[in-house]
């Protein structure tokens, strides 16, 4: 079955920039969607159709995407970024969603 | 403004049933496709089933089909998630969303979210 797959963790010093990438082999023709999940709430989204960003998301947050790569940037990460971020996208078929496995940032 | 509200969760044992129910407000709720999405506690987010906006078109994960129903009364400006055959690890934290398409793509991505209950399935 199709998976998206993300690095379970990734931490970077308050400022630095923190990147979390997302594989899955339909990406080059799926787009790709990142939520944050903060403890306790529901998730937010902070990137969609790859490198969108919704109003009311820092500027800090990006996304990009190549190949079979999908990547959300946080450019000078501070520390209420600090949360979990998952990928998504779809199948093949564009029937079936999914979500990566989810990263833990810590900042 | 949007607002998901989610009701009807609680402690079942296996092979017992669960109804969620997801009211909508705040937008045009026939017009938009709805989604359910759980998470096992301490896991991560885990699609489970999608409706389109008129009940065309229904899709579910894997590891729910032939268990669980999704489906929609427009009239009421409500989704539901009919839970049956319950396991140990249906519990989770259920989520309903709003779907956005994308034009012309077809693809759809989740922009608001329900509050969030929790099943808790346990003998």
């Amino acid at each position: 079955s199709y998976e998206l797959t993300q690095p379970p963790s990734v931490s970077v010093s308050p400022g630095q920039t923190a990147r979390i990438t997302c594989s899955g082999d339909a990406l080059p023709k799926k787009y790709a969607y990142w939520y944050q999940q903060k403890s306790g709430q529901a998730p937010v989204l902070v990137i969609y159709e790859d490198n969108k960003r919704p109003s009311g998301i820092p500027e800090r947050f990006s996304g990009s995407s190549s190949g079979t790569m999908a990547t959300l940037t946080i450019s000078g990460a501070q520390v209420e970024d600090e949360a979990d971020y998952y990928c998504y996208s779809t199948d093949r078929s564009g029937n079936h969603r999914l979500f990566g496995g989810g990263t833990k940032l810590t900042v | 403004e949007v607002q998901l509200v989610q009701s009807g969760g609680g402690l079942v044992k296996p092979g017992g049933s669960l109804r969620l129910s997801c009211a909508a407000s705040g937008f045009t709720f026939s017009s938009y496709s709805m989604t359910w999405v759980r998470q096992a506690p301490g896991k991560g987010l885990e699609w489970v089933s999608s409706i389109s906006s008129i009940s065309t078109y229904i899709y579910y994960a894997d590891s729910v089909k032939g268990r669980f129903t999704i489906s929609r009364d427009n009239a009421k400006n409500s989704l539901y998630l009919q839970m049956n055959s319950l396991r140990v690890e249906d519990t989770a934290v259920y989520y309903c969303a709003r779907d956005v398409e994308v034009v012309p793509v077809a693809e759809y991505y989740l922009d608001y979210w329900g509050q969030g209950t929790l099943v808790t399935v346990s003998s």
